[in-house]
């Protein structure tokens, strides 16, 4: 039990579908983080959430749209994708954006574009 | 450019010894510094970390050395178990953000 629930765990969708991710945390914690991972690269920060405010978009296009309606929950919107889009998904929450606390990480979800 | 380095990929080690995990970063405004466990199908688990103001963490088998100098920590496991698998993410913050490395996938073998 990670704290951090990603759902879902695969997703396979073509490039002219539109599907959401959803990471939901009951830690208790104000800042919620997406990241990228592909193959053989590190991890890459696309979003930063505290306390619901969208406080980092590291040039992630367009075409990834997060909302975040409450601390404890965290949307990725995903529509028109490209092949290079499939990789995993990773949700992370922590106490809050400036705390020295460590991240948690969901497992993730992922994500393969036809 | 990639701020934080894992230079090996893998490291194979038996069971009983020593894994040494490195890392190198090349911001030297980085102030703290995490490493991350992964197993297969799992997300990242916190491990242990430093700030920079210390050069050594301790935990239990687990032991993270800075040397800021260098640009360099390190990650020490002792004695290795085969549930040591997996593949260890070195991370740095800069500002509020978290920097990783590639990875390093340790196999610990009987």
């Amino acid at each position: 039990e990670t704290g951090v629930t990603q759902t879902p765990r695969h997703l396979v969708m073509g490039m002219t579908n539109k599907k959401s991710l959803k990471c939901e945390q009951h830690l208790g914690h104000n800042a919620m983080y997406w990241y990228k991972q592909s193959a053989k690269k590190p991890l890459e920060l696309m979003f930063v959430y505290n306390f619901k405010e969208q406080t980092e978009n590291n040039s992630v296009p367009s075409r990834f749209s997060p909302e975040c309606p409450n601390s404890s929950h965290l949307f990725l919107h995903l529509h028109t994708l490209q092949p290079e889009d499939s990789a995993l998904y990773l949700c992370a929450s922590r106490r809050d954006r400036d705390s020295n606390q460590p991240q948690h990480f969901g497992d993730g979800t992922r994500l393969s574009i036809l | 450019d990639q701020q934080v380095k894992q230079n090996s990929p893998s490291l194979s080690v038996q069971e009983g010894r020593i894994s040494i995990l490195n890392c190198d970063y090349t911001n030297s405004m980085f102030d703290y510094f995490l490493w991350y466990k992964k197993y297969p199908a799992e997300g990242p688990t916190f491990l242990i970390s430093i700030s920079s103001i210390k050069d050594k963490n301790e935990d239990g088998r687990f032991t993270v050395f800075l040397n800021k100098s260098a640009k360099h920590l390190s990650l020490h496991i002792v004695p290795s178990q085969p549930g040591d698998s997996a593949v260890y993410f070195c991370a740095a913050r800069g500002t509020d953000k978290l920097i990783f490395g590639t990875g390093t996938r340790l196999q610990v073998f009987p």
